[in-house]
């Protein structure tokens, strides 16, 4: 696709309850980030991948995340047992490679409400 | 954590006026970033600038980087309506592996 795809846009689920979030990077990016970013704050790092490894995790709350990118390409958010406190808005970014000097391109998130 | 702060949080002017965004960040980087993020959701990257420069334009946009005083600041020239948006700096750490840290924002609200 042209740019970074997010789905769903809108997620609402229940306290405890498992969710997946994904993200379809631009085509032929290798770096692949995400965030979380709540209302009026700036978007807060959780994980970058490099390929198919996780370059840097150290973004992520608790043991309850854990995001995947088992080809290099789609990535997968994982959080289990979600509580109140996980509602956001959930970014994905990717750049073209492992160069530092490259922008990011950001999909539109994912909406994340825990009831 | 995040890296960056920006100065000032809210910003409201007139159509047409200059506006001027701050941000300090803490340790070396790579490069310093600005994003634009309309209504809360996907950010659109405004321009780059690297630890070795000084000063870049991009059309209305102006960015200064003074890695001495660890700042930036963001200049939007003859600004309109639809620049009204939540503006954030970026930063690649000079030694960590590639994260881009942001900072808080600052919300710029432009008054026709």
């Amino acid at each position: 696709g042209a740019g970074v795809s997010q789905t769903p846009s809108n997620k609402v689920t229940e306290k405890g309850k498992y969710v997946e979030l994904r993200c379809d990077p631009i085509s032929g990016h290798t770096a692949l980030y995400w965030y979380r970013q709540s209302l009026g704050q700036g978007p807060e790092f959780l994980i970058y991948f490099q390929g198919t490894g996780a370059a840097d995790d150290s973004g992520l709350p608790n043991d309850r995340f854990f995001a995947v990118r088992p080809e290099g390409s789609v990535s997968t958010l994982k959080i289990q047992r979600t509580e109140r406190g996980d509602s956001a808005v959930y970014l994905c970014a990717s750049s073209l490679n492992n160069i530092l000097n490259t922008e990011a391109f950001f999909g539109q998130g994912t909406r994340l409400t825990v009831v | 954590s995040q890296q960056g702060e920006e100065d000032p949080q809210a910003l409201s002017i007139q159509e047409g006026e200059n506006a001027t965004m701050n941000c300090s960040y803490k340790t070396s980087i790579n490069n310093l970033q600005w994003y634009r993020q309309n209504s809360g959701r996907g950010l659109v990257h405004l321009i780059l600038i690297r630890s070795n420069e000084r000063e870049k334009h991009s059309g209305r946009l102006r960015v200064t980087l003074d890695t001495s005083k660890k700042s930036s600041s963001l200049l939007i020239t003859a600004s309109r309506a639809a620049d009204t948006a939540s503006y954030f700096c970026a930063t690649h750490g000079s030694s960590n592996t590639g994260k881009l840290i942001f900072g808080q924002g600052t919300t710029l609200q432009v008054k026709p």
